[in-house]
């Protein structure tokens, strides 16, 4: 069965450091997304991606954070200069065009820790 | 999107049938009823969806009656490897980018 893909698994970084988590989704998929979960909270959308454009972000997406699709396969997200809140487990998730009962599927994340 | 509601926590055997209920009283009629796991330290993963009366897959049963006010997953013959965090999620068909909101979710503890 298809899957998403993500590295690093696991990022260690220096506060102020800026980090690039890097998502391979599923390849006919067109839909992008990304979720993350601080250690012991819920899950929370972060922002959705469609046509080389944002579709909706959420309000911890501020200008700290960039999504990017550089070439036909990769999905990053970018955190310009980490905070030590922004630890906790990044999700990438891709989902099919047209289709309403189609589901997302979700790689098995980044643990971003920031130091 | 409706909100739902859904134990905080279960526990079972294994070997049993785990019965999962999920309220979402203000359900919209053009909404989907979708159930997602996740294991520690791993992504969610859809398990089910459906929009009325029943649908069976090879993990699981997804009932749903005929006012669509509640819904409830079942897991026939739990093992210890289905003990994970399990996501009623109610909203529109997931076909422009909607973005999923999770709940808290009920943690399902299985025992030997």
């Amino acid at each position: 069965e298809p899957e998403v893909t993500q590295t690093p698994s696991h990022q260690v970084t220096q506060m102020g450091q800026e980090v690039i988590l890097r998502c391979v989704p599923i390849s006919n998929h067109l839909y992008f997304y990304w979720y993350r979960q601080i250690l012991g909270q819920k899950v929370e959308f972060l922002v959705s991606f469609y046509n080389n454009e944002i579709s909706e972000k959420s309000e911890i997406f501020d200008d700290q954070f960039s999504v990017e699709r550089p070439d036909g396969s990769n999905f990053t997200l970018k955190i310009r200069s980490t905070k030590l809140e922004d630890s906790a487990m990044y999700f990438c998730a891709s989902s099919e065009i047209g289709t309403r009962d189609q589901p997302q599927h979700f790689g098995d994340g980044t643990r971003l820790s920031i130091l | 999107l409706a909100k739902t509601t859904q134990p905080i926590s279960m526990d079972s055997y294994e070997g049993q049938e785990v019965n999962i209920t999920c309220s979402h009283n203000n359900i919209a009629t053009n909404d989907y009823i979708t159930w997602y796991q996740q294991f520690p330290s791993q992504g969610p993963r859809f398990i089910i969806q459906g929009y009325k009366t029943k649908v069976t897959n090879e993990v699981a049963s997804l009932f749903i009656p005929a006012d669509r006010k509640s819904s409830t997953l079942s897991l026939p013959r739990v093992s210890l490897s289905d003990t994970a965090v399990y996501y009623c999620l109610v909203g529109p068909g997931y076909s422009s980018a909607s973005k999923i909101i999770f709940g808290s979710g009920t943690r399902l503890s299985i025992r030997p």
